[in-house]
């Protein structure tokens, strides 16, 4: 069975220090991995994706992700956190094939940055 | 700007009402979604059209009908819905297979209706 596990409902940091968002996945297949940030009252918007090729993906605004396939991870990384970066992340597995279209969420991480 | 427009964005409605949600998708792709993000619950998929024909309907209740005339339209028509329905409703969309076979693709979300039952 797939599932997207994250570590942490909520994560405080101050402006200008890294942020780091952990996300666990469990999939039979290959999977596709996604980032999405939500801003309050906003849809959600595509940060980075990883699909086989390198291991470290980069993505919009700074952020960047690393997959790490023997631990089962794709934590979410910036090396210094901006005002604007405050809103809710959510990791997610895509598995190819099958006849469903579904991605699996994990239940989000709200970040949120202190001045 | 995502490529995928949503409106309303702001919807009230009585229990009684019958109303409509329309997403429109600018990219070109063959495959488009229905998702409902609700307090505090991880996004639920409600329906999937690929190719213009339904291929997923996780249980929604028959007071959610969708119609998808063709691959850039997407609706939610609305009909006697309940307060418990009241949350932000997001429309995708993404290129897939001809098989329907569902890809690693990335899907890409419109700004969302927020939906308020009352």
């Amino acid at each position: 069975a797939q599932s997207v596990t994250q570590l942490d409902s909520h994560v405080s940091v101050s402006e200008g220090t890294p942020v780091l968002l952990r996300c666990n996945y469990s999939s039979s297949y290959s999977p596709s991995l996604f980032w999405y940030v939500q801003h309050p009252n906003k849809g959600l918007q595509l940060l980075l994706k990883y699909t086989s090729a390198a291991t470290l993906v980069k993505g919009i605004n700074g952020f960047e992700a690393e997959f790490k396939k023997s631990e089962t991870s794709f934590h979410l990384t910036k090396p210094s956190a901006h005002m604007s970066d405050a809103a809710e992340y959510f990791c997610v597995v895509r598995i190819r094939g099958g006849s469903q279209g579904n991605l699996i969420f994990g239940k989000g991480t709200k970040l949120s940055v202190k001045p | 700007e995502t490529g995928v427009t949503q409106t309303p964005r702001h919807l009230v409605m009585g229990m009684t009402n019958k109303k409509s949600l329309k997403c429109e998708q600018h990219l070109g792709h063959n495959a488009m979604y229905w998702y409902k993000q609700s307090a505090k619950k991880p996004l639920e998929l409600m329906f999937v059209y690929s190719l213009e024909e339904r291929v997923e309907n996780n249980s929604v209740p028959s007071r959610f009908s969708p119609e998808c005339p063709n691959s850039s339209h997407l609706f939610l028509h609305l009909h006697t819905l309940q307060p418990e329905d009241s949350a932000l409703y997001l429309c995708a969309s993404s290129q897939e297979g001809l098989d329907r076979g569902f890809s690693g693709n990335t899907i890409y979300f419109g700004e969302g209706s927020w939906l308020t039952v009352v």
